[in-house]
């Protein structure tokens, strides 16, 4: 199994710049995460699918931030417009069932706003 | 929000010594309990998880213990290897729930 695929691996854009970040999940798990990471926070979830269905999205900063996932294999996170404080690691983490489970990390995307 | 609290950020251990890693938690309602591993330059990888139904949990080099009348959790990692070195993060989640909660993380550095 390839695991969880995340893209780009590093982004630096310029403030107002619109970023997209991609995730693949491993074939046949049903649940999303998206998470991020910083030094100040850790990690916090920002959103969560299930079976391609947004649950809760309380975690999403702001409006500048969403999420899709137009099929079981692809889920997007934007942000538009990016700003600096945006900056972190973002994970994308899949797991095989809803519920209490264990998650299968990607190897995240380093995003840097100037 | 909740957090699952880490009080020591940094353990620096000997080779070959065992390392001993705790985590408080704070949900009364938490039932599965998770060690993940996070290299770096990497996502946090699992190693080892408990349920509620448990005290003690045994992997190949990793022990979990599980004290939930005091809400704490420790990863015991036996013979410690340059490998181990890494960032390790409690988590925890409850039946019912989605939501997986990361404490702070404590960074293991291994002595050769």
């Amino acid at each position: 199994d390839a695991g969880v695929i995340q893209s780009p691996r590093h982004e630096v854009t310029e403030m107002g710049q619109e970023v997209t970040l991609r995730c693949k999940p491993i074939s046949g798990h049903n649940s999303l995460f998206w998470y991020r990471q910083t030094m100040m926070r850790g990690l916090e979830l920002l959103i969560y699918f299930n079976n391609n269905v947004p649950i809760d999205d309380s975690g999403m900063p702001e409006d500048r931030f969403s999420a899709k996932m137009p099929n079981a294999s692809f889920s997007t996170l934007k942000i538009q417009p990016s700003e600096p404080r945006d900056s972190a690691v973002y994970f994308c983490a899949s797991s095989s069932r809803a519920g209490p489970e264990k998650l299968f990390f990607g190897s995240g995307t380093q995003l840097s706003v100037l | 929000g909740e957090s699952v609290g880490l009080h020591l950020p940094t353990l620096s251990v000997q080779e070959g010594d065992n390392s001993i890693i705790n985590c408080a938690y704070s949900n009364s309602a938490s039932d599965y309990f998770i060690w993940y591993k996070q290299e770096s330059g990497k996502g946090p990888q699992f190693i080892i998880d408990i349920r509620s139904n448990m005290d003690k949990r045994q992997g190949q080099r990793v022990t979990v213990l599980l004290n939930k009348t005091v809400k704490h959790l420790s990863l015991q990692i036996a013979a410690t290897q340059p490998g181990d070195s890494a960032v390790y993060f409690c988590a925890e989640t409850w039946t019912g729930g989605f939501k997986t909660i990361f404490g702070a993380g404590t960074r293991l550095f291994v002595k050769a």
